[in-house]
């Protein structure tokens, strides 16, 4: 089945304290991004990644970082997680960056 | 930069009534426009999408959007709403200026009434 899976679902963690969440689909996608979803904001685009080792910031990149080393993966890192990090987190693939993006279901972080 | 407004937040309607959500977006070059749904505790799924061509676009589950270029809209209808249809809807551009970047609107939770 295509897909893009998020993992973990829900994480609770402390202030300071380096978290990944992980990104993988299977459609061998070129194109892969991670968004937050905060109430009466929407979503924002973190980052986007055009292609293994091309990575770029969305609108709201500050305090976290990506790699993708693999075309497949695209993990979202955390470095020193804050409470206004408190979000609910998307990843989303496609084909290209034209078309249209297939989306996780996402991870439901609190930041204490 | 481009941007999306969707005016309405909450809209509460009562089964079989016609729906319109509005969309409006800030950019006047060739554009992208994207109508995604959020059923409680799921993810994002496309329900229309708009590239080029016909300006009225027929989505899935009998939702529709029509592309007005001079009010630089894109609002979504159905013109019978189900009690399935509660979800939070979000508008979303692109913009062949940010070509690489999605940008949504705050979304419009639709709660439809049994």
């Amino acid at each position: 089945e295509a897909q893009v899976t998020q993992n973990p679902r829900y994480l609770i963690t402390v202030t300071g304290k380096k978290l990944t969440v992980t990104c993988s689909q299977n459609m061998n996608h070129e194109y892969m991004s991670w968004y937050r979803q905060d109430p009466g904001l929407g979503l924002r685009q973190i980052y986007y990644s055009m292609n293994v080792e091309v990575t770029d910031k969305g609108d709201v990149p500050e305090g976290y970082k990506v790699s993708r080393k693999e075309k497949r993966n695209f993990p979202l890192i955390l470095e020193s997680p804050s409470p206004n990090q408190t979000s609910l987190y998307f990843c989303a693939s496609s084909p290209g960056y034209q078309e249209t993006q297939y989306f996780g279901p996402g991870t439901r972080l609190l930041v204490l | 930069a481009q941007s999306v407004s969707q005016h309405n937040h909450h809209v509460i309607l009562s089964e079989a009534a016609s729906l319109e959500l509005g969309c409006n977006y800030s950019y006047g070059g060739t554009v992208n426009l994207f109508w995604y749904v959020q059923y409680p505790g799921q993810h994002l799924q496309l329900l229309l999408k708009y590239f080029s061509g016909d300006p009225l676009v027929k989505g899935i589950k009998g939702f529709e959007a029509e592309f007005i270029k001079s009010k630089f809209s894109f609002n979504l209808r159905k013109p019978s709403v189900q009690w399935s249809d509660t979800a939070e809807y979000f508008c979303a551009v692109r913009s062949s200026g940010s070509a690489r970047q999605l940008t949504f609107g705050s979304g419009t939770q639709l709660t439809v009434l049994p």
